[in-house]
């Protein structure tokens, strides 16, 4: 049974450009959260998506959108890219409860550069 | 792969002892709290939760343990392995939250 993937590993870019990120949850799970790891420090949500829409957000910009597929899957994307946009971004799967927060398994991430 | 967790407090333990990692909270709202284990170049992986209606729970060679009076979460790591070296977060949520709020991390060294 394959965990939460997410691609690509690694990617560069530069400020100014946009990017989509992938993430495909665990088998079983129908609930997608991403976070931002910058270097030395713990994750920061960004924002979870259940049944296709947005259901909470963290204190992101808008030009963070994502999108949540009826497979479940969800991609990430960041518009306008700065240079501290550079981090490694993680997914995380869950099953959604009523109310309350999930037990949140996550992927390897994908670690973007802007240049 | 990257490092994680460049300047971050770091305990180090030698083989075969126990390890005990703090963490504290301040949302007195919280009410479920995951123990993560992050290596270098890889995802946090889950290791224990607990909810804030227990103030312990046991997993294999882990123990969490919840003080809910002082905020305080700790994490004991029985006869530590080599393999157990990574940094290691704290994160909290709670009722009508769908986030985790992450602490900033322990690295933990074990010595051969």
């Amino acid at each position: 049974d394959a965990g939460v993937t997410q691609s690509p590993t690694h990617l560069i870019k530069t400020r100014g450009q946009q990017v989509t990120l992938r993430c495909s949850p665990k088998s079983g799970h129908d609930t997608v959260s991403w976070y931002q790891q910058a270097l030395g420090q713990g994750p920061q949500f960004i924002f979870q998506y259940y049944e296709e829409e947005e259901r909470q957000r963290g204190n992101f910009p808008d030009r963070f959108s994502g999108h949540q597929f009826p497979n479940y899957s969800s991609e990430l994307n960041v518009n306008a890219l700065l240079l501290g946009d550079s981090a490694l971004y993680l997914c995380a799967s869950s099953v959604r409860t009523s109310g309350r927060t999930d037990t949140q398994y996550f992927g390897p991430g994908t670690r973007l550069t802007v240049l | 792969g990257e490092s994680v967790g460049l300047h971050l407090p770091t305990l180090s333990v030698q083989e075969g002892d126990n390890s005990i990692i703090n963490c504290a909270y301040s949302n007195s709202a919280s009410d479920y709290f995951i123990w993560y284990k992050q290596e270098s170049g890889k995802g946090p992986q889950f290791i224990i939760d607990i909810r804030s209606n227990m103030d312990k729970r046991q997993g294999q060679r882990v123990t969490v343990l919840l003080n809910k009076t002082v905020k305080h979460l700790s994490l004991q790591i029985a006869a530590t392995q080599p393999g157990d070296s990574a940094v290691y977060f704290c994160a909290e949520g709670g009722t009508g939250r769908r986030a985790l709020t992450f602490g900033s991390g322990t690295r933990l060294q074990v010595q051969p």
